[in-house]
C-alpha cells in the first residue's frame, strides 16, 4: 500500500542553518505529493505541494521537487528563522479518487537564536 | 480568513463513557475529514464524507466510533464507549469537492485524555 517514510527527529538548528528534511514515498501511479507544518497549538497548514515530477513547489522559502527516480520529496530552506520550528508532516495522495491523505510519521523542529 | 472550526479543544473522559466531537468546515466545502493523530505519529483517516454521504469509512472502528453530517455541513464524531487507546488529536479537514487537486484545510483539534 501507499506509505510514506520521514526523517525522523528532532532536529535542531541555529538560527540562519540550512534546513533538509528527507521524505521517501512508496506508492502505485504517481502520487500528489505534499508537506505540512503544524506549529505549536495550532491545526495542520499547507506548506506546500507537486503533483507531477520534477515539480518543485515552493513557499515561505522553503521547496521540494518531486524525484521519481528517487521516490523522493525532500525539503529544504536555505536559513531557518526561530519562527519556523514547528512540526513539518510530508504526505502523498493516491490517484484512487478518494483524495485521501497518508502522512509521515512528522519530524519536529527546533530552531534556536 | 474562512478555517474549520471544531470544538471542544480538549476533552478528558474515563473509559467506557462517551464522547462527541464537532467540527463545521469551510464553508462552501463539500468534502469532510476525521483524521486520528496519535502522540508521535502522523494523522490518519478515519472516515470521508462528500456532502452528507460517506465516501470512505473503511479505517473508522464502527464496533465504537461513529460519525455523521446530516445536512451535509457541520458533522460529529462520536466514541463509545471510549478506551484508554483512544487518547489521540482528533482532526477535521475539509475541502472542496474531494478531487485530485482540491488541499485540505485542517481545524485545530480536539486533543482527547482518556483515564
Amino acid at each position: 500500500g501507499d506509505s510514506v517514510t520521514q526523517m525522523e527527529g528532532p532536529v535542531t538548528l541555529s538560527e540562519e542553518a540550512f534546513l533538509t528534511i528527507n521524505c521517501t514515498y512508496t506508492a502505485t501511479g504517481y502520487p500528489s505529493l505534499f508537506w505540512y507544518v503544524q506549529y505549536p497549538g495550532e491545526g495542520l497548514q499547507l506548506l506546500l505541494k507537486a503533483t507531477k515530477a520534477d515539480d518543485k513547489g515552493s513557499n515561505k522559502g522553503f521547496e521540494a521537487t518531486y524525484r521519481k527516480e528517487t521516490t523522493s520529496f525532500h525539503l529544504e530552506k536555505g536559513s531557518v528563522q526561530v519562527s519556523d520550528s514547528a512540526v513539518y508532516f510530508c504526505a502523498l495522495r493516491d490517484q484512487t479518487g478518494a483524495n485521501n491523505l497518508f502522512f509521515g510519521t512528522g519530524t519536529r523542529l527546533t530552531v534556536i537564536p | 480568513e474562512a478555517e474549520v472550526a471544531q470544538s471542544p479543544r480538549y476533552k478528558i473522559t474515563e473509559k467506557s463513557q462517551a464522547v462527541a466531537f464537532w467540527c463545521d468546515p469551510i464553508s462552501g466545502h463539500a468534502t469532510l475529514y476525521w483524521y486520528r493523530q496519535i502522540l508521535g505519529q502522523g494523522p490518519e483517516l478515519l472516515v470521508q464524507f462528500q456532502d452528507e454521504s460517506v465516501v470512505d469509512d473503511s479505517q473508522l472502528p464502527k464496533d465504537r466510533f461513529s460519525a455523521e453530517r446530516l445536512k451535509g455541513v457541520d458533522s460529529t464524531l462520536k466514541i463509545q464507549p471510549a478506551e484508554l487507546g483512544d487518547s489521540a488529536m482528533y482532526l477535521c479537514a475539509s475541502s472542496l469537492i474531494g478531487q485530485d487537486t482540491d488541499t485540505q484545510y485542517f481545524g485545530p483539534g480536539t486533543r482527547l485524555t482518556v483515564l
